[in-house]
């Protein structure tokens, strides 16, 4: 069966440091992969996919994310947090019609 | 552009009332459309799925159902809600040629 997961409900990072969120998932064939963003009281936007090709994805408010088939690992990474990606991060993957989503990392950002 | 609204934003109920929501879509044409909901501090739970008019796939047994009259309107509805019901639910679709599902600002529900 499908899943995702999230290992970390919460981080707290400072302003301007490193990130990085993990995700697991467990597919039989080849993942369709995902990253969202939700802000509070906000539905989710789109940050990134994996469908295929170069394993690592740039997406939008300079994250990326790297797949790794053999550890089965999509982690969401940025290299200088701003105060204002504090919001809550969801991976996913997408598996026929549906979506499977792992139950989200919140983040902190202090100044 | 491909646009999602979802009507209300936000609602108050009282137990054993009935529900409407509301999600339309606007710049394509039949698409996959989903039902979510997503409980305080938690991950979003799939509750139904379509794939065209009429056309309703269940993913979890509840005190919920799910219509779609037209081919960009999806709608989730209760007869009597629960305490249970509470939560934030959110109307997706699948992209036009492509995989990744796009979210709607979602419906803030209370039932008290």
């Amino acid at each position: 069966a499908q899943s995702v997961t999230q290992p970390d409900i919460h981080i707290t990072v400072s302003e301007g440091a490193s990130l990085e969120l993990r995700c697991n998932y467990s597919y039989g064939a080849t993942p369709y992969l995902f990253w969202y963003v939700q802000s509070p009281g906000q539905g989710l936007q789109l940050l990134l996919k994996y469908f295929s090709g170069d394993t690592l994805v740039q997406g939008i408010k300079g994250f990326e994310a790297e797949f790794k088939r053999s550890q089965s690992s999509f982690n969401l990474r940025k290299p200088s947090v701003h105060w204002s990606d504090a919001a809550e991060y969801f991976c996913a993957v997408g598996a026929g019609n549906q979506f499977y989503f792992g139950t989200g990392t919140s983040l902190t950002v202090i100044p | 552009s491909q646009t999602i609204h979802q009507w209300p934003a936000t609602l108050v109920q009282p137990v054993g009332s009935p529900l409407s929501l509301e999600c339309t879509v606007e710049g394509t044409s039949n698409p996959n459309l989903y039902w979510y909901r997503q409980a305080a501090g938690r991950g979003l739970q799939l509750l139904f799925y379509s794939v065209g008019i009429g056309q309703i796939s269940s993913e979890v047994p509840q005190n919920l159902s799910a219509s779609r009259p037209q081919d960009r309107q999806f709608i989730l509805s209760s007869k009597k809600l629960l305490l249970s019901d509470s939560g934030f639910y959110l109307c997706a679709r699948a992209a036009s040629g492509g995989y990744e599902q796009y979210f709607g600002p979602g419906t803030r529900l209370t039932v008290t």
